[in-house]
């Protein structure tokens, strides 16, 4: 049991780049995030799906896209990499039944664009 | 603006301590709230979730919710070196989302 997995670990992009970032989830979990990390900041939510085959906009969305592949899969695209978008780049998804909603996370991308 | 604040720190205890973190959330519809743990270069770490008024305790670990004062903390006893992290404080709002604080940093001194 793998948990949440991400893909690559680390990515160094020049700007205009585009890349894409993996994520996996074999916890049978229905929503999944993308979150971006920087210094004194806190987590920020970029895009989440509450569910296979919806998607919504989190808190800082511009400059992104997502795609929620199937239950397990939802990757996270930039069409064209700025330096301002250098950040740690976390996956996390969790069940929507309860009351909780306990978000699990993957190790990260860290990314750097030049 | 949704919003959860925490006190940035650093937090230094002495190893044994209590050591004590707080936080204030402004979205009054928040229902649930949690404590994460983030150790330097790792991802968090769930340690506790509540959403009743009151104590629950998990081992060494004490979370508090008081939805009147919007007002949630973490109590860590005997505070140990290995306690040493970033500690992240989060609410539900709006449905599945989460708002994050910034985090405190803590420091268990040997």
């Amino acid at each position: 049991n793998a948990g949440v997995t991400q893909t690559p670990k680390f990515q160094v992009l020049k700007t205009g780049q585009s890349m894409t970032l993996q994520c996996a989830q074999d916890m049978n979990h229905n929503s999944m995030y993308w979150y971006r990390q920087d210094p004194g900041m806190g987590l920020r939510l970029i895009y989440y799906s509450a569910s296979e085959g919806t998607t919504d906009k989190g808190e800082v969305p511009n400059g992104y896209n997502v795609s929620r592949l199937n239950k397990r899969e939802f990757s996270l695209r930039l069409e064209s990499a700025a330096p301002s978008q250098t950040s740690v780049y976390f996956c996390a998804s969790s069940e929507t039944w309860g009351r909780a909603y306990e978000q699990y996370f993957g190790p990260g991308t860290r990314l750097t664009v030049t | 603006q949704k919003e959860v604040e925490q006190n940035s720190g650093p937090l230094s205890v002495p190893e044994g301590a209590i050591a004590s973190l707080n936080c204030t959330y402004s979205d009054r519809g928040s229902q649930s709230f949690f404590w994460y743990r983030q150790y330097s270069g790792k991802s968090p770490e769930l340690i506790m979730f509540i959403y009743s008024n009151g104590d629950k305790e998990d081992g060494r670990f004490t979370a508090q919710l008081n939805k009147a004062s919007q007002y949630v903390s973490l109590l860590i006893r005997d505070s140990q070196p290995s306690d040493s992290a970033t500690y992240l404080c989060a609410a539900t709002t709006g449905g599945f989302k989460t708002i994050f604080g910034a985090g405190t940093r803590l420091f268990v001194k040997a």
